[in-house]
């Protein structure tokens, strides 16, 4: 089992449009939680750090819920330019604070 | 937000030759830079982490001794693939976190293309 889990995309969506992707990981002992945002051939980006009490940020808005080990990312009024790779990210657990990546899901927003 | 930079950022080698690439962090000092790697449709993986001055940690799998890192200073790691293969072929990433920041911040990546 991958230790984070994403649906791979792609994602077509109209301009406008709300978009939800959702995320899983296995470590239960992991502590910090992450969207980054990848464009084609270039590094990730950070797009959010995600915590147990939600957070929003203009159109993108995150939730975490440990219970289930599940994360999410919510996108409101979709814009061309939101179209990219999305990548969940966690943190090692214990001792390790290395990032470990999700294979990221792809979101194509079509005029 | 900090900037880290990698040169150089594409390279085409023949095999069997070594090619390194370097990671600069350009406005802070960066006590920990993490090497990833990325294959085409996969996730980034960690290769190895280093602190300045001190042995880079490796991932499990990662060979040490074809995969060279050296972190001479707060501001510049680089990483030596040695006697490179086709199976190398990759996009490497590097990332930098300073004392002042709970963040990495990402370099633009270098792509190897080994023929």
């Amino acid at each position: 089992r991958k230790e984070v889990e994403q649906d791979p995309g792609p994602f077509n969506v109209p301009e406008g449009a709300t978009v939800a992707f959702n995320c899983t990981y296995s470590n239960s002992a992991s502590q910090s939680f992450f969207w980054y945002r990848q464009d084609c051939r270039k590094e990730p980006k950070l797009l959010m750090s995600v915590y147990s009490s939600g957070n929003e940020d203009g159109r993108f808005t995150a939730q975490l819920n440990r219970a289930s080990q599940y994360i999410s990312l919510l996108i409101r009024d979709s814009k061309l330019s939101d179209s990219a790779t999305y990548l969940c990210v966690v943190t090692g657990g214990g001792a390790t604070n290395k990032l470990i990546f999700g294979t990221g899901t792809l979101l194509a927003v079509q005029p | 937000g900090a900037v880290v930079s990698q040169h150089p950022s594409w390279v085409i080698c023949k095999s069997g030759t070594s090619v390194k690439i370097e990671c600069r962090s350009l406005d802070f000092q960066a006590t920990t830079m993490f090497w990833y790697r990325q294959f085409p449709k996969q996730s980034l993986m960690l290769m190895a982490t280093s602190n300045e001055g001190s042995k880079a940690t490796y991932e499990q799998g990662v060979e040490k001794d074809k995969f060279l890192i050296n972190h001479a200073s707060l501001t510049l790691s680089t990483l030596t693939v040695t006697s490179a293969h086709p199976e190398d072929s990759s996009f490497y990433i590097c990332s930098a976190r300073g004392t002042n920041y709970n963040e990495q911040f990402f370099g633009p990546g270098t792509r190897l293309t080994v023929l």
